[in-house]
């Protein structure tokens, strides 16, 4: 179990360009979650995956922003036409599946934080 | 629809202090509730959490946390702060659907020598 892990852990960009950020989740977890966060806020949902099939998002989650998880395995998250507006900590988050969804423990990555400029 | 509310977004203790980090929720379902730990340029680590068991919970590092329903709180405590506890705490509760966490917007601790 080597935790969940992102990459990269910081991003400059110029306003106007993609990113992509990429997500590890812990082996044989079958759900993977994105959450944002600014500066003295806490973490705002994102968007939730259960093996590949994306189930839900938040109305966070623009046109500009789209979320991927081919495999089952690692996810991607990418942002078009960046704004200032999306400098925060990307946070993905995994959980195993058991009978009790709500009860899950959630398990954070080390974020990567989005310096737009 | 569920949320909580962090009362204090700083505190500061000394070394050896008892630790109080005070979390109200609303739900309109039974409550499960989270306390993480954010230390600077870091991920959450989960403190502890109460998923409609025992009402005093016990986690990490010395923490615990009591849910009273009556009050709608999910306090964190500590008896004796220590150096290495500064760091970010958030509250959360999962939504009903269990597929995201609700968090408040955190209570930074400061523990002084």
């Amino acid at each position: 179990d080597t935790g969940v892990s992102q990459d990269p852990r910081h991003k400059i960009t110029k306003r106007g360009q993609n990113v992509t950020f990429r997500c590890d989740p812990i082996s044989e977890h079958n759900r993977l979650y994105w959450y944002r966060q600014t500066l003295g806020q806490g973490p705002e949902f994102l968007t939730y995956f259960q093996n590949e099939a994306q189930l839900e998002k938040s109305r966070l989650l623009s046109d500009r922003f789209s979320a991927e998880r081919p495999k089952g395995s690692f996810s991607t998250l990418e942002i078009q036409r960046t704004e200032q507006g999306d400098s925060a900590m990307y946070l993905c988050a995994s959980s195993p599946e058991t009978s009790g969804r709500r009860g899950d423990t959630q398990y954070f990555g080390p974020g990567t934080r989005l310096t737009v400029l | 629809a569920q949320s909580v509310t962090q009362l204090g977004s700083h505190v500061s203790v000394s070394e050896g202090a008892l630790v109080l980090l005070r979390c109200n929720y609303s739900s309109s379902v039974p409550p499960y509730l989270f306390w993480y730990v954010q230390y600077p340029n870091q991920g959450l680590q989960l403190l502890l959490k109460y998923t409609s068991a025992a009402t005093l919970v016990k986690g990490i590092n010395g923490f615990e946390a009591e849910f009273k329903k009556s009050e709608t709180s999910f306090h964190l405590t500590k008896p004796s702060a220590h150096m290495s506890d500064a760091a970010e705490y958030f509250c959360a509760v999962i939504n009903q659907a269990g597929t995201a966490l609700i968090f408040g917007k955190g209570t930074t601790l400061s523990v002084s020598s």
